[in-house]
């Protein structure tokens, strides 16, 4: 049962236009999300995380928007450029009396931004 | 600063040989993870330690995985007996908390002959 997906296993942007990249989740005990990214033979890096008590975050070039009803959540890039090219993960773990904030992860979208 | 650091980077061994990977996390962080990412998958969590407390292995997927932390600092994955879908990276993260973000290593990339 995959409670993080990313519906989209690749996305080519042009240089200096916006990148959306889209997450969506099951799981209704999720109230903390995040975005890393991943290039080769590194491992991911953190980008920006959201609580869910929030509706957006925002981080110099990065945006994430966090819709709870649609448990739908995306990253804006504005502008891209071509050092965003990258594996971009989505990521969510629950609080609650078990936290361990172990994060789930979506398969990851690649991310081309052309010159 | 240091961040996280995992030995080997690579790791090629036969099936049935026992593996040890080792992961030193970032300084002060009391929160350490290990996962996994299989071949066009995503990261699967497989255990967590925090301070004293017992740790949630919940995510190993068989009894041939176990994991250790001494002092509360370094921690070493060992799989026994591997077997071919073992093969994977293998990634550790630490966090200052565990409301905090989690920060990776490079892995260490586990083929299994």
């Amino acid at each position: 049962d995959q409670q993080v997906k990313q519906n989209s296993p690749s996305l080519s942007v042009q240089e200096g236009r916006i990148s959306i990249l889209n997450c969506d989740y099951t799981n209704s005990m999720f109230d903390y999300f995040l975005w890393y990214k991943k290039y080769p033979a590194e491992g991911p890096t953190f980008l920006i995380s959201i609580s869910s008590i929030k509706d957006k975050n925002e981080d110099g070039r990065f945006t994430v928007f966090l819709n709870k009803s649609a448990k739908h959540l995306s990253l804006h890039i504005v502008p891209s450029q071509p050092g965003d090219s990258a594996v971009y993960f989505c990521a969510a773990s629950a609080s609650g009396s078990s936290n361990t904030g172990k994060l789930i992860f979506g398969q990851g979208t690649t991310l081309q931004v052309k010159p | 600063g240091a961040g996280v650091s995992q030995s080997p980077s690579n790791k090629v061994t036969e099936k049935g040989k026992d593996v040890e990977l080792r992961c030193d996390p970032i300084s002060g962080h009391t929160a350490l993870y290990w996962y996994r990412q299989s071949l066009g998958q995503g990261l699967e969590f497989l255990i967590y330690f925090q301070g004293n407390s017992a740790p949630d292995k919940s995510g190993l997927p068989s009894d041939r995985f176990s994991a250790e932390r001494t002092g509360g600092s370094v921690s070493t994955l060992t799989i026994q007996r591997t077997q071919q879908e073992d093969s994977a990276v293998y990634l550790c993260a630490s966090s200052l908390s565990i409301i905090q973000p989690q920060h990776f290593g490079d892995g260490t990339r586990l083929s299994i002959l």
